[in-house]
């Protein structure tokens, strides 16, 4: 059973404006939230977290947000760059010594035009 | 600084033989993680290794996969008897662990297993 789900496989954005990139989870145990981003050829790259204590956190252009009772998560990058083309994918795990256990969503192909 | 570094990028063996893949974690990172990532599907942890703790193996789908970690260094992930559903990209990860389970992974660009 698929526990992270980016329902979107794909998202395409003009240079300038927002991306928002969406992923829902099913385990309510999950207090742990991350976004990764990935190149072609290479491993995924950390982009932000959240921990379940908060509803947002913003790292620069990058902000993510927690809504804990819809068990859903997202992504907003602003302004989109076209060097953010690339895979998306949001991880979670739960707590204690399973927080590097990360379970991770099948990803989002962000294209964002000049 | 090097990053972690999987070997081989591609690897290609008939249904039924065995394959080791090979993670070279970033130098001082004492946790090494090992996922894959099926066609059209999330990474999916296998196991990890932390210190000198025992491996947590809950991830790893069957007993035909086992992995070692050397010297707190390489780490070997072995398949026996692949089947054709073990085909999937494998990934690596190391972290440095100072902070604990949360710190951040740092990802191989990981091995393509393809079992004909």
């Amino acid at each position: 059973d698929q526990q992270v789900k980016q329902n979107s496989p794909s998202l395409s954005v003009q240079e300038g404006r927002i991306s928002i990139l969406n992923c829902d989870y099913t385990n309510s145990m999950f207090d742990y939230f991350l976004w990764y981003k990935k190149y072609p050829a290479e491993g995924p790259t950390f982009l932000i977290s959240i921990s379940s204590i908060k509803d947002k956190n913003e790292d620069g252009r990058f902000t993510v947000f927690l809504n804990k009772s819809a068990k859903h998560l997202s992504l907003h990058i602003v302004p989109s760059q076209p060097g953010d083309s690339a895979v998306y994918f949001c991880a979670a795990s739960r707590g204690g010594t399973s927080y590097g256990k990360l379970t991770f969503g099948q990803g989002t192909i962000l294209t964002v035009h000049p | 600084g090097a990053g972690v570094s999987q070997s081989p990028s591609n690897k290609v063996t008939e249904k039924g033989k065995d394959v080791e893949l090979r993670c070279d974690p970033i130098s001082g990172h004492t946790a090494l993680y090992w996922y894959r990532q099926s066609l059209g599907q999330g990474l999916e942890f296998l196991i990890y290794f932390q210190g000198n703790s025992a491996p947590d193996k809950s991830g790893l789908p069957s007993d035909r996969f086992s992995a070692e970690r050397t010297g707190g260094s390489v780490s070997t992930l072995t398949i026996q008897r692949t089947q054709q559903e073990d085909s999937a990209v494998y990934l690596c990860a190391s972290s440095p662990y100072e902070r604990g389970p949360t710190d951040t992974q740092y990802f191989g660009p990981g091995t393509r297993l393809t079992v004909l």
